[in-house]
């Protein structure tokens, strides 16, 4: 069955420093993967989608790498602020298939 | 643009009751979708829409679990008898596509806490 692994429950950086979570998947091939944020009693945000032909997307600070051959995606967010703490989710899918999130990783971002 | 609006935020029931969630998807959005994401888990889709048709219901628990959308706008999602597997956070989101395009950006509501005693 599919399965996603996002690399940690939790992640404490510095304020300024980059953030870099990664989001590995298994027993499947997802065309596209989006970025989702969700903070403490809200729903999910939409951040970025990347396809499995673009190697690297950016968005303001944020960028996302997408490897197929290693099956993993990798979420950037530079210059990390408090402001980005929060849990950021990964979903792998393939078009044709419902979105399947990973757990997901709390990123809390210390001033 | 108004969000997505889910109704109530937080229930408490005892099990074997039954419960009721409503959503309001944002304003010509065709797909609608309802998840439960218990403590710790992302999201799991438990039913989809397109318009007031089921596009896929796979993970829906039926034997308790049912699902409308009536008019093809607002939904309900209704848990009957409920089990204290069921305690999670019911999330409805929207998409203005039908069907799974690649930029099919979902957009979720605030969501429904629920608590089987």
């Amino acid at each position: 069955s599919q399965k996603i692994e996002q690399n940690s429950e939790a992640l404490n950086i510095q304020e300024g420093k980059t953030a870099t979570l990664t989001c590995n998947y298994t027993n499947y091939s997802p065309a596209y993967l989006q970025w989702y944020r969700q903070d403490p009693g809200r729903g999910p945000v939409f951040l970025l989608l990347i396809r499995e032909n673009e190697k690297e997307k950016r968005k303001e600070r944020l960028k996302v790498t997408f490897d197929t051959t290693l099956k993993q995606s990798l979420f950037h967010i530079t210059a990390s602020q408090p402001a980005d703490s929060a849990t950021y989710l990964c979903a792998p899918f393939s078009g044709n298939t419902p979105l399947v999130f990973g757990k997901g990783t709390r990123l809390s971002v210390i001033a | 643009e108004a969000g997505v609006a889910q109704s109530p935020r937080y229930k408490i029931i005892e099990k074997r009751q039954s419960v009721a969630f409503w959503c309001n998807p944002i304003s010509g959005h065709a797909t609608l979708y309802w998840y439960q994401q218990i403590l710790g888990q992302g999201p799991k889709l438990l039913i989809q829409f397109q318009n007031n048709g089921v596009v896929d219901d796979s993970q829906l628990p039926k034997d308790r679990f049912s699902a409308e959308r009536l008019k093809g706008v607002d939904s309900t999602l209704k848990i009957q008898p409920a089990k204290l597997e069921d305690s999670a956070v019911y999330l409805c989101a929207s998409s203005l596509y039908g069907g799974l395009a690649a930029d099919n950006e979902q957009f979720f509501g605030p969501g429904t806490r629920l608590t089987v005693l």
